[in-house]
């Protein structure tokens, strides 16, 4: 019920190409979906995040798709750069406790030049 | 403005040994949060903090884990007896109050092998 499904594990892209990383969850509550980026050997950071009032949320080169009504939602990298080479994670969380977020498994996204 | 400081950033040690990891949250946030992340489980919350007074431990994977807020600047996580299934990198991260769209801030975190 608190699991966030995440695929794929792992994407080679290149240069220019568009990123696609997909993200299911099973519990209706969860109301906020934020997308971290990390890099070797460093913490996660907040990259981008949804409100399921929205279908789709978009900054910059960066875009979150958002499916309600399939429980799906998917972060799109346009125009993708070797320096966005990095593992992906999407999350979950309820009004009941915005910080206790359900992390998917994670993406390594690779950008070749 | 510095970030969330954890220490130490590697820890080697004998299976049966107490572990203890050290974290200075943000100045300001009144939210402070421990995970661990392993390729097997992936990024795993194990407890969180209000205003130093633990507020959701279910994370907490068994007794020999314990977590301890004594002031807003300081947290640690200790493992006693730490096993080898213990290794994994902990993160400690911070933000204010957590609605939606606010950040956490992760810290580089402390990377545990236990031998």
């Amino acid at each position: 019920q608190q699991q966030v499904k995440q695929s794929p594990q792992s994407l080679i892209v290149q240069k220019g190409g568009i990123s696609i990383i997909n993200c299911a969850y099973e519990n209706t509550a969860f109301d906020y979906f934020p997308w971290y980026q990390q890099f070797p050997g460093k913490g996660p950071a907040l990259l981008i995040a949804i409100r399921p009032d929205v279908s789709e949320k978009k900054e910059g080169r960066f875009t979150i798709s958002f499916n309600k009504s399939a429980k799906q939602f998917s972060l799109h990298i346009m125009d993708s750069q070797p320096g966005d080479s990095a593992t992906y994670f999407c999350a979950a969380s309820s009004g009941t406790s915005y910080g206790k977020l359900t992390f998917g498994q994670g993406t390594i996204l690779t950008v070749h030049p | 403005d510095a970030g969330v400081i954890q220490s130490p950033r590697h820890e080697v040690t004998e299976m049966g040994q107490e572990v203890t990891l050290r974290c200075k949250p943000i100045s300001g946030h009144d939210y402070l949060f421990w995970y661990r992340q392993t390729m097997m489980r992936g990024l795993e919350l194990l407890i969180y903090f209000n205003n130093n007074v633990p507020i959701d431990d279910s994370g907490m994977p068994e007794d020999r884990f314990s977590a301890k807020m004594p002031n807003a600047s300081f947290s640690t996580l200790k493992i006693q007896p730490s096993e080898p299934r213990d290794s994994a990198v902990y993160f400690c991260a911070s933000s204010e109050v957590p609605t939606a769209g606010q950040p956490q801030h992760f810290g580089d975190g402390t990377r545990l092998s236990i031998l």
